[in-house]
């Protein structure tokens, strides 16, 4: 398995602010993937990030409310721009070796959006 | 796109019983379905996955099940322990395509002492 992290683990802003989310990989990694979890809810896809190309985007998000940057194969970033309290969410990060198309979650960003 | 449905939304049981969560997937070319555990205020942990070339897969206490031609998938937890009290997602992928997860809306599993 993948042993995934992301910094910050937690943080209260303000609105109107931007805030980047980093997810590190201890080992190379085809795919990284971007969900938002509200509160009691399922996962939510917000995009794909491959190293060397543009990340893909699901539908109802976009990449200047949520650019991404995926510049290896153990690093990518998710920045929440222009925060608004709806954007108050858990937001995970995954990645998979491709091989296997297992994919393992980081251990989330809780983010409260006053 | 790929339609994940999942049932029951809650579920409780007495420790020692089993526990059945059933999903369905809309998109036949799916063929990869994991499940994951989510604990409270901890990220999803892959507890067990199966492919669609296999009926059945179990592990230790816990076995999933799949129905290509009825497309649908179910976990079983039997000899149930209140350290299984957890939200569960079944999710579903169709492989060497775009990799991207649908999961299914989560069971919250309660196991009662």
């Amino acid at each position: 398995s993948a042993v995934i992290s992301q910094k910050p683990s937690r943080d209260i802003c303000q609105r109107g602010t931007s805030l980047t989310i980093q997810c590190q990989v201890d080992s190379q990694v085809t795919m990284m993937f971007w969900y938002r979890q509200q509160p009691g809810q399922s996962l939510t896809l917000i995009a794909t990030a491959n190293q060397g190309s543009e990340a893909t985007y699901e539908s109802g998000f976009v990449i200047d409310k949520f650019p991404i940057s995926r510049p290896n194969l153990t690093f990518s970033t998710l920045t929440v721009s222009n925060m608004s309290p709806e954007d108050s969410s858990i937001y995970l990060c995954s990645a998979e070796r491709g091989a296997q198309e297992t994919q393992y979650f980081g251990p989330g960003t809780r983010l409260l959006v006053l | 796109g790929e339609n994940v449905e999942q049932h029951p939304s809650t579920l409780s049981v007495q420790e020692g019983d089993s526990a059945v969560i059933k999903c369905t997937y809309s998109d036949s070319a799916s063929n990869y379905f994991p499940w994951y555990k989510q604990e409270l205020g901890k990220r999803p942990q892959l507890i067990i996955d199966i492919r669609s070339n296999v009926g059945e897969k179990k592990d230790q206490r816990i076995a999933v099940t799949l129905n290509k031609t009825a497309k649908h998938f179910s976990l079983h937890i039997t000899e149930t322990q209140p350290e299984d009290s957890a939200v569960y997602f079944c999710a579903a992928m169709q492989t060497g395509s775009n990799y991207k997860l649908t999961f299914g809306k989560g069971t919250l599993l309660t196991v009662n002492p």
